[in-house]
């Protein structure tokens, strides 16, 4: 049974870069057939995609995000991360990671999250 | 990018049957997938594809489509069924999520 875990800083400054690890546990992220991806709720709002991996390196992201937005894999640690840069209070979110697959996009298992405050 | 919507709260009473619906043009294209989530914990899928439940999702859970509009169908409301409920789909940009359905079960 795949599971997922997010581990990071939970206060970041602003104007600095947040960088959040998920260890994918279960399962490896080489056997293919499933993208990873990053997700975010804001305190009290909905879920906002922020984009997703494949092992391979391909990467897509949220359009809104992009800019700002680095996903990065690491096969041999069973880890895909997320640096998230120049960071504002807007920032402030709960921080999932989770499977995906395609192409009908489902995400499932997701990780417990992580609450990344931006303050200085 | 596309959007996704869904009506912000619902109410159902204990053993009634309640739809949570979800509309967006993407929904032409592709399947939605609904999520339920609790307070304090990170979503669960229910729902995904034409109409298929996870591993551990009880039946009362079935999702149907139709046009532009994806609906989340609970025959049998639970009081553990109390919840926020999401939608999202494939669109041409990524991937949108709905803005979410309240759930309360009476």
């Amino acid at each position: 049974q795949v599971q997922l875990q997010e581990s990071g800083p939970g206060l970041v400054k602003p104007s600095q870069t947040l960088s959040l690890t998920c260890t994918v546990s279960g399962g490896s992220i080489s056997s293919g057939g499933y993208y990873w991806s990053w997700i975010r709720q804001h305190p009290g709002k909905g879920l906002e995609w922020i984009g997703y991996i494949y092992y391979s390196g391909s990467t897509y992201y949220n359009p809104s995000l992009k800019s700002r937005v680095t996903i990065s894999v690491d096969t041999s640690k069973n880890q895909f991360s997320l640096k998230l840069s120049s960071v504002t209070a807007a920032d402030t979110a709960v921080y999932y990671c989770a499977r995906v697959a395609r192409p009908s996009i489902w995400f499932d298992p997701w990780g417990q999250g992580t609450l990344v405050t931006v303050s200085s | 990018s596309s959007e996704l919507t869904q009506d912000p709260a619902v109410s159902v009473a204990l053993g009634q049957t309640v739809r949570i619906t979800c509309q967006g043009d993407s929904l032409r294209s592709y399947y939605a997938s609904w999520y339920q989530q609790k307070p304090g914990q990170a979503p669960v899928l229910v729902i995904y594809g034409k109409n298929n439940r996870p591993s551990g999702i009880p039946d009362r859970f079935s999702g149907s489509s139709s046009g532009n509009t994806a609906s989340l169908t609970i025959t049998g409301a639970q009081a553990e069924d109390e919840a926020d409920y999401y939608c999202n789909s494939r669109d041409s940009s990524g991937v949108v999520f709905g803005g979410g359905t309240k759930l309360t079960v009476l």
